[in-house]
Formats: structure tokens, C-alpha cells, sequence
């Protein structure tokens, strides 16, 4: 069936470190994102990226569409980054439900 | 302007009431979602409007009712909920519900059902 696989499922880092989390999807998509959960539980956009690289500031995401996988790079992580992380996609085969992966939640330690 | 808002922040309601979620967005969507999220796990899609019409139940329980008054509003009627009911519940939109647009959420409602 359908799934996205988050990995690793918890991450304890020390503040300055980096950090990849990864997605792995099972068929083809038409969009890929990811998001950050904060504590009060909004879902903030990282990024959109069905394909290619993109970066925003200290992050930066790839998305290799043919191998099914994404990756998110954190560098120099602050406390302020802790919190959940998801991917979320938009299958072709299954239009119009974005469906999340388990999530990762990391842990920035100062 | 990429903002969805939710109404209420929070809400407590006894088995017998009937409450109703609130969500708008002025982004010119014509899709909007529903999602319930429990503690530790990932968002669970309840429901897709698309231009208005409701295009996806995933098989929610009739005690759950939405509705989409037009294109910027989704209300979520509750009525004889369950405590395992209680979670976080959030609002998306898109520009469409095919070709997988970008999705944006509200902050959420933080429902407990006593």
C-alpha cells in the first residue's frame, strides 16, 4: 500500500551540530513537503519540493523523485529548531489526500 | 498573506454537546481539508472539499459533520462526541486538490471531550 517512512524516528543533538532526516515514499508523487510541528502544534512550511534541492538559510532539502526519497539537512542546529518533523506527499496514484509520514522529533540541547 | 485561521484555540465539551470548529482562509483556495491529529502521531485526513463540494470522507463518523459554507469558510459541526475524540484538530487549504498543490495549516483546535 501507500506509505511514507520517516527516519530516525527521535534525534538527540548538541546545539551547533547537523543533523539529516530522511522520507522514504512508496510510488510516485506530485508533491512533497515538509514541516516543522512546534510545541503549541502548528505546522509550519518548510519546504515544497516535489523534486530537486532548495535552501533556506541554516536548511536545505533534496528530493530524489526517481529513487523516492527526500532528505532535510539541518546545520548548526539551535534549541529553537526542536520540535517535530514531517514529510508529507501527494501521491499520483491517490489524488487529493497529502499523507504524513510518522514524523521525527528532535531534541536540541543547549 | 499565507495564513489559515482556526476558531476555537481550544475547546472543552461534554458528551451531549454540540460545538462547531471554525476555519478561513483568504488566499483564493478552493481546497480545504480537515485533519485530526492525537498525541505523538501524525495528522490523519478526515475530509477534502474541493470547490466547495465535499470530494473525500475517510470514512469519519457521522458524529463529525463538515460543511463548506463557500470558499473561504469549513466549519466542523460536533455533536455526541467520545473522549477518544479528543485531539488536535486542523485546517488546511491549497489552491487545488489535484496535481498536489502546496498545503497550508492553521494553528489548530485542541479539543478534550469530558
Amino acid at each position: 500500500g501507500i506509505q511514507v517512512e520517516q527516519s530516525p524516528p527521535d534525534l538527540i543533538l548538541q546545539e551547533g551540530a547537523n543533523s539529516t532526516l530522511r522520507c522514504n515514499f512508496s510510488d510516485s508523487v506530485n508533491n512533497l513537503q515538509w514541516f516543522h510541528q512546534n510545541p503549541w502544534g502548528q505546522l509550519i512550511n518548510l519546504f515544497y519540493i516535489p523534486s530537486g534541492t532548495k535552501q533556506n538559510g541554516r536548511l536545505s532539502a533534496t528530493t530524489v523523485a526517481t529513487e523516492r526519497y527526500s532528505l532535510l539537512y539541518i546545520s548548526s542546529s539551535q534549541t529553537t529548531d526542536s520540535g517535530v518533523y514531517f514529510c508529507a506527499v501527494f501521491f499520483l496514484s491517490n489524488t487529493g489526500k497529502l499523507i504524513f509520514g510518522q514524523g521525527t522529533t528532535l531534541q536540541v540541547k543547549p | 498573506d499565507t495564513e489559515v485561521t482556526q476558531t476555537p484555540k481550544h475547546l472543552v465539551m461534554g458528551m451531549t454537546n454540540k460545538k462547531s470548529l471554525k476555519c478561513e482562509q483568504h488566499m483564493g483556495h478552493r481546497a480545504m481539508y480537515w485533519y485530526k491529529q492525537k498525541a505523538k502521531k501524525p495528522p490523519e485526513l478526515m475530509f477534502v472539499y474541493s470547490y466547495e463540494k465535499l470530494s473525500i470522507n475517510e470514512s469519519v463518523p457521522s458524529r463529525f459533520s463538515p460543511e463548506c459554507p463557500n470558499s473561504s469558510l469549513l466549519n466542523l459541526h460536533l455533536h455526541a462526541l467520545q473522549p477518544e475524540d479528543s485531539a488536535l484538530y486542523l485546517c488546511a487549504s491549497s489552491q487545488s486538490s489535484v496535481q498536489g498543490p502546496e498545503a497550508f495549516f492553521g494553528q489548530g483546535t485542541r479539543l478534550t471531550v469530558v
